[in-house]
C-alpha cells in the first residue's frame, strides 16, 4: 500500500530535550516536505527537499533541522524544543514537486512540548 | 510572497443543500496550481479538487466544483448535496513551480447538519 508514515504520532516532551520525528514513504517520491498546523493558521511549510541531499526552507524554518541522506526518509529534527513548537506535524512526498502532482499526506504527529 | 485568505472560520449547511466555501489569494506568479484540502476528525489530509491557473474551465470532482476567478484571485468551493460525512475542516491552498512551496488557508470548518 503506497502510503507515508510518521513516527512517533504522539510526542510529549520538555523544553530543550533534542528530539526526532521520522517520516517515510514508499512512493519513491523525489519531494517531500514537512508542514505544522496551528488554529487559525492552516498548515505552513517548515522544509521542503527535491531529492535527496537537496532540502530547502519554506516559510517557517526557525528552530527545526532536516536531512535527506535516502530518498524515502525525510526526518524532522528539533535540536532544542521549545514550547512555541507544540503543534501538529505533517510530512508529505509527491513524485516530482511540481503543482500538478497529487500530495500524499502522512497521518501526523502531534508534539507538546512542556 | 503568496497568501491565501479564507474569511469563513465556520460555517453550517443541512444535509443535501449547497455550501460554498470562500478563497482568495495573493500571487504575482502566473504559473499556479490551487487546491482544495478535506481535513476530517481523523486529521488526515485528503485532497477534494485542484485547479491549474492557466486553465480558464472550473474543475469539477462528483459533487465539488470550484468557481475560479482568476482576475479577481478568487478560488471558492461548491459543495453540492451536502452529506453528513462531507463534516470536516477545508484548507484551500496554493503551490507555484518555482520555489515549490505550498500555502496554506487558515481553514473553514464545516458543519452538515440533518
Amino acid at each position: 500500500e503506497a502510503q507515508v508514515t510518521q513516527n512517533p504520532r504522539y510526542l510529549i516532551t520538555v523544553t530543550g530535550k533534542k528530539l526526532t520525528v521520522t517520516c517515510s514513504q514508499n512512493m519513491n517520491h523525489e519531494y517531500m516536505s514537512w508542514y505544522r498546523q496551528d488554529p487559525g493558521l492552516g498548515l505552513r511549510q517548515i522544509y521542503y527537499s527535491m531529492n535527496v541531499e537537496v532540502t530547502d526552507k519554506g516559510d517557517v524554518p526557525e528552530g527545526y533541522k532536516v536531512s535527506r541522506k535516502e530518498k524515502r526518509n525525510f526526518p524532522l529534527i528539533l535540536e532544542s524544543p521549545s514550547p512555541n513548537q507544540t503543534s501538529l506535524y505533517f510530512c508529505a512526498s509527491s513524485p516530482t514537486g511540481f503543482g500538478i502532482e497529487t500530495q500524499y499526506f502522512g497521518p501526523g504527529t502531534r508534539l507538546l512540548v512542556l | 510572497a503568496q497568501t491565501v485568505t479564507q474569511s469563513q472560520p465556520e460555517m453550517s449547511v443541512q444535509e443535501a443543500e449547497t455550501v460554498t466555501l470562500s478563497c482568495t489569494y495573493d500571487t504575482s506568479e502566473s504559473d499556479y496550481y490551487l487546491f482544495w484540502y478535506k481535513q476530517p476528525p481523523s486529521r488526515q489530509m485528503i485532497l477534494v479538487i485542484r485547479q491549474e491557473a492557466y486553465k480558464q474551465q472550473n474543475a469539477t470532482e462528483n459533487r465539488f466544483s470550484v468557481n475560479f476567478q482568476k482576475a479577481a484571485k478568487s478560488f471558492s468551493l461548491k459543495i453540492s448535496d451536502s452529506q453528513l460525512g462531507d463534516a470536516a475542516m477545508y484548507f484551500c491552498a496554493s503551490y507555484y513551480n518555482y520555489g515549490q512551496n505550498f500555502v496554506f488557508g487558515p481553514g473553514t470548518r464545516l458543519s452538515v447538519l440533518p
